[in-house]
This record gives C-alpha cells, structure tokens and sequence, in this order.
C-alpha cells in the first residue's frame, strides 16, 4: 500500500477553472502539508495541518484553499487556475509536525495551466 | 536567497566516484535533514542531522554538520548509477516549518 498517495498524478486544465487535488495517508500520520515544487525544482510549502487544524498557512493566494476532512486526508482546491499555478503539487505527512520527523512525500500531481 | 544554497546545482560523475554536495543556511537551525528525489517522484527522506551533531553515517552516505560555516554536506560513497537523482536540505531555522531548496541534480554514469 502506498502511504501518502495524491490524485490525478497529471492534469492539464484551462485558464480560469477550478481543480481540485486529493491527498490521502495511511501511515496514521497527525501532519500533512501541500508543498509546490516549480520548474527550477524550487520546494515551497504551502500549507499544513495538523488533526485537522490549519498550523501553517504561507503567503498564497487565496485561490488556493485546503481542505482536511480527517486527519488521514487533506485535499487542495485551486479557483480560477492561473497560468502560473503551472508546477507540481506535493502532499507530505508527519508524525506530529516537529522539524525533527521525516515528512512522507507522495508521488506528486503535475498541473499544467494552458 | 533566503532559504540557503545548496551546491553545485549540477555534479556528473563516474559511478565507484563519491559524490559531495553541500547546503548553507543563512541563520541558526534546530535540524536540517537531507532528501532524496528521483525523477517524476516523490521526496524521501535520507538522513537528520541536529544542531548539536557534527556528523551521521547511513549506509554510504555520510553527512556532516559546521555550525560556524552554517553548512552541511552530504558525501555519498562509491556512487552508483541508481544514486542518480536530486538531493535537497531542508533547514528549519528555528521554527515549526522546513525550508527547502532548489537541491543537486546527481548523475551517475556507469
């Protein structure tokens, strides 16, 4: 079984829609975090959350809104898609979230805005 | 940049070759911990090192930690072709997140 696995691995859209990104662990994580990786293999973490409750929210737009149902999921939905949202989107868990615990990364979504 | 360098940003090597890539960090850590990323996947995760720690071995890999530099290194011995990948530090600079770069791209040639 894959431990942190996110759907779809690719998706190609148009300027202006709205997509969503899904995220799942099952290593019975307490953390998971959204991070983007771009073209220069640049990795900037964008959100995370623990047992459900949003602990790091960095300087994104708000087009961009996470959402954890349970502790085991946490999606990513993406409004009126920019050509510059074009990069891939990783999904990472951890124990608790302290710097010392590996994060689990999954295999990551590659979005492209045409 | 803010979040530290890691360099070279390219390093090809023979494979038996060690491969040495370093990372800098700009102002104190608690932990920097060095990940692995092959092509089209996922980060995994190698090695922590804490800021109280000057050195940690994991199989071939050796990393290496200079408080008074602000650097760390990673040293992979006797390199091999599946050793072709990218390689990044996370830093955590005192707080509750790690910053990441932009990483080594390593290839090995066999």
């Amino acid at each position: 079984d894959t431990a942190v696995s996110q759907t779809p691995k690719y998706l190609v859209t148009q300027m202006g829609n709205d997509k969503s990104i899904k995220c799942e662990q099952n290593l019975g994580h307490d953390t998971m975090y959204w991070y983007k990786q771009d073209s220069k293999k640049f990795l900037k973490i964008m959100f995370s959350y623990n047992n459900k409750e949003l602990i790091i929210n960095e300087t994104v737009p708000n087009r961009f809104s996470p959402k954890s149902p349970d502790k085991a999921h946490l999606n990513l939905h993406i409004n009126s898609l920019e050509l510059g949202d074009s990069a891939v989107y990783f999904c990472a868990s951890s124990q608790g979230g302290a710097t010392w615990e590996k994060l689990f990364f999954g295999s990551g979504t590659q979005l492209s805005v045409l | 940049s803010q979040q530290g360098e890691e360099d070279p940003q390219a390093l090809s090597i023979q494979e038996g070759e060690n491969a040495t890539m370093n990372c800098s960090y700009k102002t104190s850590i608690n932990n920097l911990q060095w990940y692995r990323q092959n092509s089209g996947r996922g980060l995994v995760h190698l090695i922590l090192i804490r800021s109280n720690e000057r050195e940690k071995h994991s199989g071939r890999l050796r990393v290496t930690l200079d408080t008074s530099k602000k650097s760390s290194s990673l040293l992979i011995t006797a390199s091999r072709a599946a050793d072709t990948a990218s390689y990044f530090c996370a830093r955590d600079y005192n707080t509750d997140k790690l910053i990441f770069g932009t990483g080594t791209r390593l290839q090995v040639f066999p």
